[in-house]
């Protein structure tokens, strides 16, 4: 059982350029999310998704989009990357009835 | 929105005992996380409390005050590999989760 999975492990991107950070779990869960952590700010909601076909805004939402076409998967685009999005963002995901959640490795980005 | 309070550093004796506050203000609880996070790592989940009181997982316990916004994360027989961020989370309604910035703890020999 691999649980959640992140590509790539790290990146170094040009600002401007378009990026897709993926995500995909094995266990089912209805519950995604999106997070990225900086020093001294701990972890930030981006986006989450509560089931298949649903996303919502987390605490910092702007700069990124999701989608969730399927239980399994959830990625999340940058669409023009910037400095500022340098960190390390972590896919997370959980089940309705433990709430516990699962988080993947993580992907480390530099905005450049 | 919620403010979420922990310190930032602690350092503590092999085989002490430590104990990690939290504090919080929401506008609507619906329960209390701590996780684990080695450096370079994911964040691996420790306790969950809802309601008021001591949850205990062998060495390490949570504790939980609704009406005072207050939780802790006792370590105890402090290990060298605890060593750790600890990270204190509150949901709010449904699932999501808003975490404080963690306090690093260091277990010196």
């Amino acid at each position: 059982i691999a649980g959640i999975t992140q590509a790539p492990t790290s990146q170094i991107l040009a600002a401007g350029r378009r990026m897709t950070l993926r995500c995909t779990q094995d266990m089912r869960h209805n519950a995604m999310y999106w997070y990225r952590q900086d020093l001294g700010l701990g972890l930030r909601l981006i986006h989450y998704s509560n089931t298949a076909g649903t996303t919502g805004k987390g605490e910092v939402p702007d700069g990124y989009s999701v989608s969730r076409a399927n239980t399994d998967d959830f990625p999340l685009t940058l669409a023009s990357a910037v400095p500022s999005q340098t960190s390390v963002y972590f896919c997370a995901s959980s089940e309705a009835d433990t709430y516990e959640q699962y988080f993947g490795p993580g992907t480390r980005l530099t905005v450049t | 929105g919620q403010n979420i309070d922990q310190p930032t550093e602690m350092t503590a004796t092999e085989g002490a005992i430590v104990q990690i506050n939290c504090t919080y203000q929401t506008s609507g609880f619906n329960g209390l996380f701590w996780y684990q996070q080695h450096a370079g790592e994911a964040p691996t989940f420790l306790s969950y409390n809802v309601l008021d009181g001591l949850e205990e997982k062998g060495r390490f316990s949570s504790f939980l005050s609704r009406s005072k916004g207050y939780s802790y994360l006792l370590l105890k027989e402090l290990q060298m590999k605890d060593s750790a961020s600890y990270l204190c989370a509150v949901r709010e309604g449904d699932y999501k989760l808003s975490f404080g910035a963690g306090t690093t703890v260091t277990v010196r020999a």
